[in-house]
């Protein structure tokens, strides 16, 4: 089955303590992306790949990083979280770009920071 | 910069009632126009999309015409059902690389 798969789904952790959230795909789409949801504001983009070893900045990119070693994965990074980072995030992938094919989003991750 | 503008919801009707969710958007250029729902417990899919002026996107019973003049894509559907329940965002893309997203309407259905 064609899907974008994100791990985990909850995650509660505490100020200052890295973690990662991964993302995987399984359709050979070259274009990956990652958005964070906020009530009022809709999805804010992060960061975006276009191809492997190739990213760059969304909208909203301080305090997360991201890496593109395999063309199927894309972990979304937070090196020291902050509770302003608690939100629900998504990653996403298609086959070019967004404005060409539809995007597939994974299910969410929903992150706590206490 | 890019923006659009969604109508707040959450928007509640009964089934079969005639549904239309406002969208307007700001940009420069000529974007493409999209509408992703979101099922609870889901991630966004694509639900129609309009490349230029007058395109008319349809899907599921669903469509929006790409007005230039207003800058406004709004969605309508002749009669919703229980299952249409979600949350729709209207969407953007003028520079090809990324999508911007308006804060989402909420669609509530009554049976």
């Amino acid at each position: 089955e064609a899907q974008v798969t994100q791990n985990p789904r909850y995650l509660i952790t505490v100020t200052g303590k890295k973690l990662t959230v991964t993302c995987s795909q399984n359709m050979n789409h070259e274009y990956m992306s990652w958005y964070r949801q906020d009530p009022g504001l809709g999805l804010r983009q992060i960061y975006y790949s276009m191809n492997v070893e190739v990213t760059d900045k969304g909208d909203v990119p301080e305090g997360y990083k991201v890496s593109r070693k395999e063309k199927r994965n894309f972990p979304l990074i937070l090196e020291s979280p902050s509770p302003n980072q608690t939100s629900l995030y998504f990653c996403a992938s298609s086959s070019w770009t967004p404005v060409n094919s539809p995007l597939h989003f994974g299910n969410g991750t929903r992150l706590t920071v206490t | 910069g890019d923006s659009v503008t969604q109508m707040e919801g959450p928007v509640t009707l009964s089934e079969e009632a005639f549904l239309t969710i406002n969208c307007t958007y700001t940009a420069t250029g000529y974007p493409s126009l999209f509408w992703y729902v979101q099922y609870p417990g889901e991630g966004l899919q694509l639900l129609l999309k309009a490349t230029k002026a007058d395109d008319k996107g349809s899907n599921k019973g669903f469509e929006a015409t790409y007005r230039k003049e207003t800058t406004s894509f709004h969605l309508e559907k002749g009669s919703v059902q229980v299952s249409d329940s979600a949350v729709y965002f209207c969407a953007l893309s003028a520079h090809g690389n990324k999508l911007v997203f308006g804060a989402g309407t909420i669609l509530r259905v009554k049976s």
